[in-house]
């Protein structure tokens, strides 16, 4: 079975400081793995996404995320958090067409 | 180039009535998903139109339903609300399939239902 496991529903992280969002997966084939952003009342947002190819993936907003096929991970980081940074946050995996999103990481960036 | 256009924004509806929510996709983009978005449960996927077919479909009753007509535009219908049917709906539109592009989310219908 196919799943997707975002530890920590809260993250909170100081304004400037390295914000961290995990991600595991499980699935019997080579995923592909998204990560989306929703703010208040608004629909998600694709910040990046990796399909094949380099490892290592650069979205928007200066944020970015390393499959680790070894660790099933594919976590989201960003070096400096903006204020504009809080949002909450979805890691997802496609398997044949299908999403299987995770059940979310709400980040708080403290002034 | 326009967005996934989800119509109306907002609803409110009583126990017992039905409703119908549309979204138009992105020009182009022929396939169509729907998520019901609650806090407790997260993103739950109700079903996936292709060129006017279902070709998925989640673990919701028959009550919720979608069609999808030629210019790929997507309606949902739920019928006889529940309280617990209170939600966001989100569409989402791809180019052929997700699996390489992603989808483009529209910004929801807030369905209320008291």
């Amino acid at each position: 079975a196919q799943s997707v496991t975002q530890l920590g529903s809260h993250v909170s992280v100081s304004e400037g400081a390295l914000v961290l969002l995990r991600c595991n997966y499980s699935s019997s084939v080579p995923p592909y793995l998204f990560w989306y952003v929703q703010y208040p009342n608004q629909g998600l947002q694709l910040l990046l996404k990796y399909t094949t190819g380099a490892t290592l993936v650069k979205g928007i907003n200066g944020f970015e995320a390393e499959f680790k096929k070894s660790e099933t991970s594919f976590h989201l980081t960003k070096p400096s958090a903006h204020m504009s940074d809080a949002a909450e946050y979805f890691c997802a995996v496609n398997i044949g067409n299908q999403f299987y999103f995770g059940t979310g990481t709400s980040l708080t960036v403290i002034p | 180039k326009a967005g996934v256009t989800q119509t109306p924004r907002y609803l409110i509806k009583t126990r017992g009535q039905q409703v119908t929510l549309s979204c138009s996709p992105i020009s182009g983009h022929r396939s169509v998903s729907w998520y019901q978005q609650t806090p407790g449960q997260g993103l739950q996927f109700l079903f996936e139109y292709f060129s006017e077919t279902q070709r998925n479909k989640g673990n919701f009753p028959g009550r919720f339903s979608g069609r999808q007509f030629s210019n790929s535009r997507s309606e949902m219908n739920v019928s006889t609300l529940e309280l617990g049917d209170s939600a966001l709906y989100l569409c989402a539109s791809s180019f052929i399939g997700s699996q390489n592009y992603g989808y483009t989310f529209g910004s929801g219908t807030r369905l209320t239902v008291v």
